[in-house]
């Protein structure tokens, strides 16, 4: 059982590249979340999606595009990469019955220089 | 709009001691309550969940409790280990319509001292 797997795990990208974040979760969830973390700033919400074919913006959007074309799986662009953007992001899921346990992927550290 | 505050931010304590980590929120409207942990470097590990209609749950050293009323939840953990020492998180999802809102304490961090 896989739960939720992050690709890739870590990533340098330069000032003005484009790279996407892949999170796929083998749980049939309904809820998909992409955070950031940052020392001292907690986790914050940079989109999240109800459901396949649905994305909407959490706190922290400016900068990064979503895409949840097939349920399993949710893609976090960065279309031109900022220094800004350097960070740990998580991917996570979670099913909106039953206890609604949240489950993480591992993380994906990513670089701008 | 939900908030959810860990007090305190950090804590020291000697091996074996019996503590006790704080969770408030403001809106008790809740459909669960999870609490995490995070080692430095690494991802969120699920520890305990409490939904809506509990008012504990329990695993090994671990006992999370819920009071909606009060908008406050702790996690007991009993005779600490320096393996526990880590970054202790609570995360309140909204009920209703609003249960894919999810919010999250900054976290209290841990250190068990040998």
């Amino acid at each position: 059982n896989a739960g939720v797997t992050q690709t890739p795990k870590f990533r340098v990208l330069k000032t003005g590249q484009s790279m996407t974040l892949l999170c796929a979760q083998d749980m049939n969830h309904e809820y998909m979340y992409w955070y950031r973390q940052d020392p001292g700033m907690g986790l914050r919400l940079i989109h999240y999606s109800v459901g396949e074919g649905t994305t909407a913006k959490g706190e922290v959007p400016d900068g990064y595009n979503v895409s949840r074309l097939k349920k399993q799986n949710f893609l976090l662009g960065l279309e031109s990469a900022a220094p800004s953007q350097t960070s740990v992001y998580f991917c996570a899921s979670r099913t909106w019955t039953g206890a609604g346990e949240l489950f993480f992927g591992e993380g994906s550290r990513l670089t701008v220089l | 709009k939900q908030e959810v505050t860990q007090i305190p931010a950090a804590l020291s304590v000697p091996e074996g001691e019996n503590l006790v980590l704080n969770c408030s929120f403001t809106d008790s409207a809740i459909y669960n309550l999870q609490w995490f942990r995070q080692d430095p470097g690494k991802g969120l590990t699920s520890l305990l969940l409490i939904q809506s209609s509990q008012r504990e749950q329990t695993s090994g050293r671990l006992n999370a409790s819920l009071d909606k009323s009060s908008g406050r939840s702790t996690l007991y953990i009993a005779a600490s280990q320096p393996g526990d020492s880590a970054t202790y998180l609570c995360a309140v999802v909204d009920s209703g319509g609003s249960n894919y809102k999810l919010t999250f304490g900054k976290g209290t961090l841990l250190t068990v001292n040998p």
